[in-house]
């Protein structure tokens, strides 16, 4: 089993849609999670973190995590075809380093 | 603006040939990173770094090597490189702490013919 899993995709949604992008993780005390936007040929960039149960909102983005259900969301809400990406999610290593553990990504396509 | 610099973008060069990929950054960071992506993969990490001097082999296995003489500098080398080197190679680094952003460089294609 992979420390972080994504579906791969991609995740066609209409623009003006509610996108929904889903990762699961294996270690059960995990305690930070990331999100990661990667466009086509470009480097990752950071949207959003989180650290406690519940929901974390950043305009358009909402993080969700369930640490019970080990599981982390991320919703966009009014998909615009600019946020047609690969979306990382990353959750941080407890101990040592404490480097970040990346899943495979998932690709959104976000149709006008 | 992250500033993080990697030299050359893109290279392509023929097997046997020995290459150094350059990494800066001037934000002073500590931790520093070298991932290697294929495709449509997942980020792999090859190499980090806690500081001077300080240098660890990542979760992936990769004949590179790195060295850190200076903060702002973590170059890669491959002393030989063949095909199967063929890859993007992203570095970053990071202030530590709880944040946990990684801040990127543009990447440097490698094609190894």
């Amino acid at each position: 089993q992979k420390e972080v899993e994504q579906n791969s995709g991609p995740l066609s949604v209409p623009e003006g849609a509610i996108a929904s992008l889903n990762c699961t993780y294996s270690d059960r005390g995990s305690q930070s999670f990331f999100w990661y936007r990667q466009y086509s040929g470009k480097s990752p960039e950071l949207i959003m973190f989180i650290y406690s149960n519940g929901d974390k909102e950043d305009g358009r983005f909402t993080a969700q995590l369930n640490k019970a259900s080990q599981y982390v969301s991320l919703l966009i809400r009014d998909s615009q075809p600019s946020d047609s990406a690969t979306y990382l999610c990353a959750v941080k290593e407890r101990a040592g380093f404490q480097k970040l553990v990346f899943g495979t990504g998932t690709r959104l396509l976000v149709s006008p | 603006e992250a500033d993080i610099y990697q030299t050359p973008r893109y290279l392509v060069i023929g097997t046997g040939k020995k290459i150094t990929l350059e990494c800066s950054q001037t934000m002073g960071h500590d931790k520093m990173y070298w991932y290697q992506q294929d495709p449509g993969m997942e980020l792999h990490l090859i190499h980090y770094s806690y500081g001077v001097n300080s240098t660890e082999k990542g979760d992936l296995s990769s004949e590179s090597t790195v060295s850190r003489i200076r903060t702002e500098h973590f170059p890669l080398t491959l002393e030989s490189a063949r095909p199967s080197h063929t890859s993007q190679y992203l570095c970053a680094s990071s202030v530590g702490g709880d944040t946990g952003e990684l801040f990127f460089g543009e990447g440097s294609r490698l094609t190894v013919l």
